[in-house]
């Protein structure tokens, strides 16, 4: 496709259950990002992935959260036993090689209510 | 740990004034600076990338320029436009990491 796309758009669930969120980036990317955005936090990093590998995880909140990466191209990241506090609008963006010389570019987002 | 600040947190100017947005940061060590716009309810749109070695980059109405050493953006918008009323965000790539570490962004407002 010609962006980063997410889906689902709009995910609501229940305290307690898990979910999965998904990000197809733009073709020929190898670097992939999530990152968060709520009220209180503004946007934050979750994670990286090189290729299939993920050198950095280092702003994964907790143990409930994890992310994976198949034939260099999807992800998803899955939420465990969500929260009220992970209510948020959870981003993906993809780019060529390394962030040092390359733009970063969004999917829209998958905006995430957990009641 | 990198910090970045963007002041004003809000701004509203009349439709056709040229206008400035300021971002900083604390470590100078980055890679690059990426501008990006964020309309209601969507994504971030990349405006544009400085590289650590430029001072400043250009895309149409829009110059955003760069000092590394004072940890200072400014990303200027010429002859400003109702359409161009959103959220800018600035956002640094540091030496040693791949993820951006973003500012908390200044709402525009162009009143017609």
């Amino acid at each position: 496709g010609a962006g980063v796309s997410q889906s689902p758009s709009n995910k609501v669930t229940e305290k307690g259950k898990d979910v999965e969120l998904r990000c197809d980036p733009i073709s020929g990317h190898t670097a992939l990002y999530w990152y968060r955005q709520s009220l209180g936090q503004g946007l934050e990093f979750l994670i990286y992935f090189q290729g299939n590998s993920a050198p950095d995880k280092s702003g994964l909140p907790s143990d409930r959260f994890s992310a994976e990466r198949t034939g260099g191209s999807v992800s998803t990241l899955t939420i465990q036993r969500t929260q009220q506090e992970d209510s948020a609008v959870y981003l993906c963006a993809s780019s060529l090689g390394t962030a040092y010389y390359n733009e970063q570019f969004f999917g829209p987002g998958t905006r995430l209510t957990v009641l | 740990k990198q910090e970045v600040t963007q002041i004003p947190a809000a701004l509203s100017v009349p439709e056709g004034e040229n206008l400035v947005l300021n971002c900083s940061f604390t470590d100078s060590a980055i890679y690059n600076l990426q501008w990006f716009r964020q309309d209601p309810g969507k994504g971030l749109t990349s405006l544009l990338l400085i590289q650590s070695s430029q001072r400043e980059q250009t895309s149409g109405r829009l110059n955003a320029s760069l000092d590394k050493s004072s940890g200072r953006s400014t990303l200027y918008i010429a002859a400003s436009q109702p359409g161009d009323s959103a959220t800018y965000l600035c956002a640094v790539s540091n030496f040693g990491n791949e993820k951006l570490t973003f500012g908390t962004g200044t709402r525009l407002t162009i009143i017609p």
